[in-house]
């Protein structure tokens, strides 16, 4: 069974650019998860999507910070203007279903913004 | 904000030795899992425990969960150089913010 595939791995930008990070989960998830993890911290859940449909979107900084997922697979992830404080890992996760269980983990997209 | 917070912050042992870390939460929960990540890798799933269960085995992994006190342990049995690594518990999609664990050969 492939795992979580995201890319790319690793992004360096300036302030004030915009990236994007893309993400496709285990086929057959309905459930999609991005995660920010900052240097010596634990993930932060930025948006979770059920199918299309945004289930938790609160912790997602909206005036910078946008996410898709069309048709219910794969996903995007897009920070514009970047700022220095977003330099972090950005984790994808999907799950089976939709009560609380499981998540599997791509390995990351590590954002440098200089 | 984070639901789960670890303690210790960062366990140092030696090889063979065993591996206790803490997670206290806020509110009533689901379930709650651990998780592992090595350095520079996405997090891997340990262990998940129901609020109905009290105490979970999987391999050299141990897990209690107490509801009353809102927390839970993990245990690492005799521990090995490839266990070093950072532990997360989670609830409700929700992670802490770890224990660093160094296993010393």
């Amino acid at each position: 069974e492939a795992g979580v595939a995201q890319s790319p791995r690793y992004k360096i930008i300036e302030k004030r650019q915009s990236v994007a990070f893309w993400c496709n989960p285990i086929s057959g998830h309905a459930t999609l998860y991005w995660y920010q993890q900052i240097l010596g911290q634990g993930p932060k859940l930025l948006i979770q999507f059920q199918n299309n449909g945004v289930v938790d979107d609160s912790q997602l900084p909206k005036d910078r910070f946008s996410a898709e997922r069309l048709k219910g697979v794969d996903s995007t992830l897009k920070i514009q203007p970047a700022k220095l404080e977003d330099s972090a890992v950005y984790l994808c996760a999907s799950s089976p279903g939709t009560d609380t269980g499981k998540l599997f983990f791509g390995s990351g997209t590590q954002l440098s913004v200089l | 904000s984070q639901q789960g917070e670890e303690d210790p912050q960062a366990l140092s042992i030696q090889e063979g030795e065993n591996a206790t870390m803490n997670c206290s939460y806020k509110t009533s929960i689901n379930n709650l899992q651990w998780y592992r990540q090595n350095s520079g890798r996405g997090l891997v799933h340990l262990i998940l425990i129901r609020s109905n269960e009290r105490e979970k085995h999987s391999g050299r992994l141990r897990v209690t969960l107490d509801t009353s006190k809102k927390s839970s342990s993990l245990l690492i049995t005799a521990s090995r150089a490839a266990d070093t690594a950072s532990y997360f518990c989670a609830t409700d999609e929700v992670f802490g913010a770890g224990t660093i664990l160094r296993v010393k050969s």
